[in-house]
């Protein structure tokens, strides 16, 4: 059975940094591209990152990028995301996803981890 | 960037009705449009993929349809566990981006 576990959630200060990790299991977490989706409270989704099989491939929206980091451990089949510089607007739940092998589809979610970000 | 229209924003069904979720895409999109279901307090559910294509265990009630920058989903004879917010998400070029949501309520 696919399993994607969040962690690292919390309160953060603006300008502040956190970092979330996520634990992969029930596949080979190598073979897959892995994404970050947040959502605000009572709010839509947003693309945040996603990461190629190797790693060596990221991609980002504006609104995180140069902030924002994701990365992999494919020996631990782990997935990261670095963020640095926090906003109040980064304040949502972040959830961990697998992408299909079909680009840019995402066919198993975490639960998700909330961030917010406030004095 | 590509921006992803839904509509209605809500929507009231009996059981057993059958809807339709629309998605309009300011762009062409190519049919990279995917559907997802996310009932309240749960992770999101990959329904649809590739405009039509139906993901592994879901129940074939639900169908997609669309091309070009119009996208539909449709639901024939809802059930109650499909009470929910359903997102459609272009997958064509970065940055992929979600519509706002479409809030189905079963009466």
């Amino acid at each position: 059975e696919v399993q994607l576990v969040e962690s690292g959630g919390g309160l953060v200060q603006p300008g502040r940094s956190l970092k979330l990790s996520c634990a992969a299991s029930g596949f080979t977490f190598s073979n897959y591209y892995m994404a970050w989706v947040r959502q605000a409270p009572k709010k839509g989704l947003e693309w945040v990152a996603t990461i190629s099989t190797s790693g060596t491939t990221t991609y980002y929206p504006d609104s995180v990028r140069g902030r924002f980091t994701i990365s992999r451990d494919n020996a631990n089949s782990s997935l990261y995301l670095q963020m640095n510089s926090l906003k109040s607007e980064d304040t949502a739940t972040y959830y961990c996803a697998r992408r299909k092998t079909v680009a840019a589809v995402w066919d198993y979610w975490g639960q998700g981890v909330m961030v917010t970000v406030s004095s | 960037d590509i921006q992803m229209t839904q509509s209605p924003a809500s929507l009231s069904a009996s059981l057993g009705d059958t809807v339709s979720l629309e998605c309009l895409a300011d762009g062409a999109i190519s049919t990279y449009l995917m559907w997802y279901q996310q009932k309240p307090g749960r992770s999101p559910q990959l329904l649809i993929f590739g405009t039509s294509n139906l993901q592994d265990g879901v129940p074939s009630r639900f169908s997609g349809s669309g091309s070009g920058t119009q996208y539909s989903l449709r639901i024939s004879g809802v059930q109650p566990e499909d009470e929910g917010v359903y997102f459609c998400q272009q997958g064509y070029k970065y940055p992929l981006t979600f519509g706002s949501g479409t809030k189905l309520e079963i009466k």
